[in-house]
């Protein structure tokens, strides 16, 4: 079975702090997915990366980066010099390599950036 | 390039009707999933079409059930609904059923079930 986890459910820093969430998975696919979504208060979920179960290399997209480690199943996010309209729910999701199966999303980390 | 819309925004139903979601796909899309999120935790799948088939099923019951039209647009029906029904109901678009792929979501359905 698959699984995600994200253990921190709230998080509050202040503007400009960096921030990282955290997210572990399971899975015994050896081809596999992984996602993750920001979901701000009006409720749609916003893509902001994919990684396949290949590509270990870190990522930076502007202030965001993200640390895939296989060795610890973790996939985790950074946001550097954090700001108020960072302020949502973000997922970590995992998506194996079969057609028809979907994500499988973590419970979500609420992030609050403070003024 | 439109996005993923759904239709109604919120709903507010009593327990035993039956509802019907609407969600038009992002142009060009032909793979569109349904999601059910409750208050507090993370999107849950129900199912998936795929050219107008259902491609794969979540853990739901067959009282939630869909269809995909021609254009890809899609319906999530509910029958006989219960109070554990409400939830925030997403709509999922990608260009193809690749698992790979990158999905856009909508705004999603508030249903409130009393």
């Amino acid at each position: 079975a698959q699984k995600v986890t994200q253990a921190q459910t709230e998080i509050s820093v202040v503007e400009k702090e960096d921030v990282t969430l955290d997210c572990v998975y399971e899975t015994r696919d050896t081809t596999y997915y992984l996602f993750w979504y920001k979901q701000p208060p009006s409720g749609e979920l916003v893509f902001l990366i994919r990684r396949n179960s290949f590509d270990e290399q870190n990522e930076i997209s502007g202030r965001y980066s993200w640390n895939f480690q296989k060795s610890t199943s973790s996939f985790n996010f950074t946001i550097t010099a954090s700001q108020v309209v960072d302020s949502a729910v973000y997922f970590c999701a995992l998506r194996g390599d079969n057609y028809g199966q979907n994500f499988v999303f973590g419970p979500g980390t609420r992030l609050s950036v403070l003024p | 390039e439109t996005g993923v819309t759904q239709s109604p925004t919120h709903l507010i139903k009593t327990r035993g009707q039956q509802v019907t979601l609407r969600c038009s796909s992002q142009s060009g899309h032909n793979t569109v999933s349904w999601y059910q999120q409750a208050l507090g935790q993370g999107p849950q799948f129900i199912f998936q079409y795929y050219r107008e088939e259902e491609n794969g099923r979540g853990n739901f019951p067959p009282r939630f059930s869909g269809l995909q039209f021609p254009n890809y647009s899609s319906e999530l029906n509910v029958n006989a609904l219960e109070l554990d029904d409400s939830a925030l109901y997403l709509c999922a678009s990608s260009l193809d059923r690749w698992t790979g792929a990158e999905a856009f979501f909508g705004q999603g359905t508030r249903l409130t079930v009393v």
